[in-house]
């Protein structure tokens, strides 16, 4: 069964506004990474965020990690219309080969 | 530098038939992925191979193998296609130690159909 939950499932907003989405899992991680991807592609890694560590920015991006609540979060700051896509996030474990469990993904949309 | 590239990107299958999905990769990764992503699923790993030689199943492996021919290349095989395997198929490659989990590089994906 998929680990990570992904809230809202869909988001729709002015460009120039912020748009969060949130994550949420179940077990001890190792580190968590968010994805985008846009229609008909393949993912494109954004960010990772290791289980020590409470936030990280790249850019617009913003990520939070709360390993007491087992959740995380990515703000796109200033939002455009190209930021357009879906985002998933992905848990990783110790020892496991380097396995990803995703999540079921946010739809955003970002109307000019 | 090509990074992930799968063939072929579109395919029409008869249930029963059966077909191969290309991935190779040009970074030098030790780990390759097989994922499946279906509408409202997010994606699911089919099954992954660690290091050269060595391969383990996922959370969806039933109705498919896969075979590790080389560091670069990283084959998925359906023996007899079903319907319910319609779906995107992504190859992804990492690096990895063994320990830590590193970032995915995607392919661009297949896209199959089974009638």
């Amino acid at each position: 069964s998929q680990q990570g939950e992904e809230d809202p499932q869909a988001l729709s907003i002015q460009e120039g506004e912020n748009a969060t989405m949130n994550c949420s899992y179940k077990t001890s991680i190792n580190n968590l990474q968010w994805y985008r991807q846009n229609s008909g592609r393949g993912l494109v890694h954004l960010i990772l965020i290791r289980s020590n560590e409470r936030e990280k920015h790249s850019g617009r991006l913003r990520v939070t990690l709360d390993t007491s609540k087992k959740s995380s979060s990515l703000l796109i700051t200033a939002s455009r219309a190209a930021d357009t896509a879906s985002y998933f996030c992905a848990t990783a474990y110790y020892n496991q080969g380097g396995k990803l469990i995703f999540g079921q993904g946010t739809e955003l949309s970002v109307k000019p | 530098n090509a990074g992930v590239t799968q063939t072929p990107k579109f395919q029409v299958l008869k249930t029963g038939q059966s077909m191969t999905l290309q991935c190779a990769q040009d970074m030098n990764h030790n780990s390759m992925y097989w994922y499946r992503q279906d509408p409202g699923m997010g994606l699911r790993l089919i099954y992954y191979s660690a290091s050269e030689g060595t391969t383990d199943k996922g959370e969806v492996p039933n109705g498919y193998n896969v075979s590790r021919l080389n560091k670069r290349e990283f084959s998925l095989r359906l023996e007899s296609a079903a319907p319910s395997q319609t779906s995107v198929y992504f190859c992804a490659s990492s690096e990895q130690d063994g320990r830590s989990s590193y970032e995915q590089y995607f392919g661009p994906g297949t896209r199959l159909t089974v009638t």
